[in-house]
């Protein structure tokens, strides 16, 4: 069981716009800020999102963070095919004095 | 070129010990926080621990405190995770990551991952 909750999947076709959810509490989210991660098949994870909503450079602004309170979620504007990846959350807890990571949702590009 | 390198993963019986390594090269390794992640195949990922540049602060999730033990060598560009005792619950795939300038978790460089299994 992950110390922050996500949804196991998520779908939309191509162009659409999807959100993943994150939801935790006062210890992580909601005293620090938000990671998400993209998984693509057999690699290393990317990191897409990093002080809830900055954006590493090369990211592109299609992939957007949003955090209020103890939870987070990601948005994906005009899907396509390659987004297709499992998606992670993450954030520091300050009572567990460690990086917690969700469970992750698979997202399917239709 | 900014990368990761790890190695030393191997088949390990319950009980037994392993380190591993993470080479960095194509970046002033000793201004950044270092992580390491692990990942049984198919499954999410989760955080063993980190280490701070300078070495000073280091924390490790509860699951491994007392057996896996993080470390660095600044002067040779590369991080360290001593393995003892270890479980068959430790078989997985273990990442090491850079966390990003001005930040401590934000992982921006991981490496391919290095395949531990634990089993008799």
């Amino acid at each position: 069981q992950s110390v922050l909750t996500q949804p196991p999947s998520a779908s939309g076709t191509p162009g659409q716009r999807v959100t993943i959810s994150c939801s935790g509490s006062s210890s992580n989210i909601g005293s620090n800020s938000v990671i998400w991660y993209q998984q693509l098949p057999g690699a290393a994870p990317k990191l897409l999102i990093y002080r809830s909503n900055q954006r590493p450079s090369g990211v592109p602004d299609r992939f957007s963070g949003s955090k209020s309170g103890t939870s987070a979620s990601l948005a994906i504007s005009g899907l396509q095919s390659a987004d297709e990846a499992d998606y992670y959350c993450a954030a520091w807890d300050d009572s567990l004095n460690g990086v917690v990571f969700g469970g992750g949702t698979k997202l399917t590009v239709l | 070129e900014v990368q990761l390198v790890e190695s030393g993963g191997g088949l390990v019986q319950p009980g037994g010990s392993l380190r591993l390594y993470c080479a960095a090269s194509g970046f002033t390794f000793s201004t950044y926080w270092m992580h390491w992640v692990r990942q049984v195949p198919g499954k999410g990922l989760v955080w063993v621990s980190r280490i701070s540049s300078d070495e000073r602060i280091s924390s490790h999730a509860d699951s491994v405190k007392g057996r896996l033990t993080i470390s660095r060598d600044n002067a040779k560009n590369t991080l360290y995770l001593q393995m003892d005792s270890l479980k068959v619950e430790d078989t997985a795939v273990y990442y090491c990551a850079r966390a990003a300038s001005g930040t401590r978790n934000s992982l921006d460089v991981w490496g391919q991952g290095t395949m531990v299994t634990v089993s008799s």
